[in-house]
């Protein structure tokens, strides 16, 4: 079984500076695939970024980057020069790379606030 | 242009009615999830749909039941709904073997 611990249940930031989001992971799986959603206050689920397993980048979107450690199965978002609208929850969540349907499986979630 | 819609945003409802959720997708993929986010935030998957086959079915009382009319689209239909189901139900959708999936809004379920 697939498991995703967010030890962080909340976080505060001045804005401009750079903030990591912890996130390890526990599975089985040969190779898979991890992800990072934000969820603002108005609800919806944004997709961030993704890291395949047998990426030998980390993987990096905009202000965004994975850093992803394999050997200690974790898997930060690292989140650049952070502004007002980055404040929200960040959800870090994992699937098996296989074929067929891909079942996410979520950690607890991260809020952020970022502070001016 | 929304990709993953979902009506309603919100259904307020007395416990034992059965209400429906739907979902539409317009990205052209073919295989679409319900998820459900309790009221701590935990997100949980539900079902999956590949093109109107049920593929995913994960411990949900039988209460629930999807059905999916063509690939684009993905109803959850709830019997005699209870206080615990309260919670925030999200469609999402992508393309079978793919990585990421987008999703829907979400529509915020309260059972009074």
């Amino acid at each position: 079984a697939q498991k995703i611990t967010q030890t962080q249940p909340g976080m505060f930031v001045q804005e401009k500076e750079a903030v990591t989001l912890d996130c390890t992971y526990d599975t089985s799986d040969p190779s898979y695939g991890l992800f990072w959603y934000k969820q603002p206050s108005s609800g919806e689920m944004i997709f961030l970024i993704y890291q395949g397993s047998y990426d030998q980048q980390n993987a990096t979107e905009g202000r965004y980057s994975l850093n992803f450690q394999k050997a200690r199965k974790s898997a930060n978002l690292v989140i650049s020069a952070s502004q007002l609208g980055d404040s929200a929850m960040y959800f870090c969540a994992m699937s098996p790379a296989l074929q067929g349907a891909q079942k996410l499986v979520f950690g607890q979630g991260t809020r952020l606030t970022i502070n001016p | 242009d929304t990709a993953v819609s979902q009506t309603p945003k919100y259904l307020v409802t007395q416990m034992g009615n059965d209400k429906s959720i739907k979902c539409e997708q317009n990205l052209g993929h073919d295989t679409m999830y319900w998820y459900k986010q309790d009221s701590k935030k935990f997100l949980k998957i539900m079902f999956s749909y590949n093109n109107k086959e049920l593929i995913i079915n994960e411990t949900v009382p039988n209460r629930f039941s999807p059905k999916s009319p063509d690939k684009a689209h993905l109803n959850l239909h709830i019997n005699s709904l209870e206080l615990g189901d309260s919670a925030v139900y999200f469609c999402a959708s992508t393309y079978l073997g793919a990585d990421t999936q987008y999703f829907g809004p979400g529509t915020r379920l309260t059972v009074l």
